[in-house]
């Protein structure tokens, strides 16, 4: 159990588009998504949290109106990276949990989604 | 939530050699878990160790915790070309987010 998708799982895209990545955790709940930035040869990076039916919580530099994030469903989270720029190419992971914020113990990880911007 | 650290930053070894990766942190935590992440892909979670305890195991992983040191590592016996991937720890204060540090990266050649 506590398998989580990534949809698409590769996107390449003009400067200027949006675009859309959701994330679904599949045979659980998930109260509460991450959503990750990974550039080559670093380490995560998380931008925000999300909870059920809450606006998210985005990390220090990361701008929400650009990184736009939609929890939903206790399935279902979406990040829409509008009008991409060559500089937000990158590998996007998002996680889920079971739990609410507070003493969460274990994130499941999606398989990741790399997008590049042209 | 704070971030741990992993040393070494990377490590090359044969197969069937054993594999011990460590991870530091700062302040006191409730839980640590170890990820693995193969290159290009999501992390996968390994395993977790509470603050109480002090030694786990989970098939060829060996996780050990001294709280005292603020410390833990990470040992892969007899280890296979398709553990070959970054490992990251993640010390958890029992707040929401985890944060990753820089991760071990394991090469293991056949």
């Amino acid at each position: 159990g506590a398998v989580v998708s990534q949809h698409p799982s590769w996107v390449i895209c003009k400067s200027g588009t949006s675009v859309k990545i959701e994330c679904r955790s599949l045979d659980f709940q998930a109260t509460t998504m991450f959503w990750y930035r990974q550039f080559p040869k670093q380490s995560l990076m998380l931008m925000a949290t999300s909870n059920e039916g809450s606006k998210a919580t985005y990390e220090q530099g990361v701008e929400k109106d650009k990184f736009l994030i939609n929890h939903a469903s206790l399935t279902l989270s979406t990040l829409t990276v509008t009008s991409a720029h060559p500089e937000d190419s990158s590998f996007y992971i998002c996680s889920a949990a079971r739990g609410p914020s507070v003493n969460q113990e274990t994130q499941y990880f999606g398989p990741g989604t790399r997008l590049l911007v042209l | 939530s704070q971030q741990g650290e992993e040393d070494p930053q990377a490590l090359s070894i044969q197969e069937g050699e054993n594999a011990t990766m460590n991870c530091s942190y700062k302040t006191s935590i409730n839980n640590l878990q170890w990820y693995r992440q193969n290159s290009g892909r999501g992390l996968v979670h390994l395993i977790l160790i509470r603050s109480n305890e002090r030694e786990k195991h989970s098939g060829r992983l060996r996780v050990t915790l001294d709280t005292s040191k603020k410390s833990s590592s990470l040992l892969i016996t007899a280890s296979r070309a398709a553990d070959t991937a970054s490992y990251f720890c993640a010390p958890n204060s029992g707040y929401s987010t985890l944060t990753f540090g820089k991760g071990t990266m394991l090469l293991v050649s056949p």
